[in-house]
């Protein structure tokens, strides 16, 4: 069975850092298309990261140059650094997986939420 | 990386069928075949319903279709049943290795 499980989340202060975690079963991370999206309490989702299966690296404006996408093939998890933490970062994290490469979500994780505030 | 246009809510009575319009641009919507929708139930997580604008994946009903005209992407729900209330979200790939979500639509069956 296909299953993403991510953990990491957590309350931290504005300015701080927090390492989110997403756990897959079932299928190769590595193999993949593995993003990070995110939604804000009551708010819509908001696509954060993506990590090619060749390993590249994209971001969105809001996080570029602040999150870091990345993955250990020998745990089969997918991570996102998350630095200088803001409060409109608040937001469930969730980590989906692209398997075809078509820039489509396939298989969602449940999330993590993420609490930005003093 | 603009948002896509959704309406805020939809409506409609058991058996009817409704569409939700995603209008972008001709940077994304407009110019790659690559929309897909996902439904999200309270509390739930998002479950894809369509992707490259009209294709469905296994185990949705035949009754969501996709479509597209110039910058606008459309979902359509035919015979609309109370397990279809939800929020809906348009995606387009939007160049540069990125991904652009609409606002997203509240689906009310009446």
């Amino acid at each position: 069975e296909v299953q993403l499980v991510e953990s990491g989340g957590g309350l931290v202060q504005p300015g701080g850092s927090l390492r989110l975690s997403c756990a897959a079963s079932g299928f190769i991370v590595s193999s993949n298309y593995m993003n990070w999206v995110r939604q804000a309490p009551g708010k819509g989702l908001e696509w954060v990261s993506i990590i090619y299966s060749a390993g590249t690296t994209y971001y969105s404006d809001s996080v570029k140059g602040r999150f870091t996408i990345s993955r250990d093939n020998s745990k089969n998890t997918l991570y996102l650094q998350m630095n200088s933490l803001r409060v409109e970062d608040t937001a469930i994290y969730y980590c989906a997986r692209d398997e075809s490469s078509g820039w489509h979500l396939d298989q969602w994780g449940q999330g993590t939420l993420v609490t930005v505030s003093s | 990386q603009s948002a896509l246009t959704q309406p805020a809510s939809v409506s409609g009575s058991p058996g009817q069928s409704i569409t939700i319009s995603c209008t972008g641009t001709s940077n994304d919507v407009g110019i790659y075949s690559l929309v897909s929708w996902y439904q999200q139930h309270p509390g739930k997580v998002p479950r894809l319903m369509i992707y490259d604008v009209t294709r469905r994946p296994s185990g949705v009903s035949n009754r969501f279709s996709g479509s597209k005209s110039g910058n606008t992407a459309s979902l359509t729900i035919s015979g609309l049943q109370a397990e279809d209330e939800g929020d809906y979200y348009c995606c387009s790939y939007a160049g540069a290795n990125t991904l652009v979500f609409g606002g997203g639509t509240k689906v009310t069956v009446l």
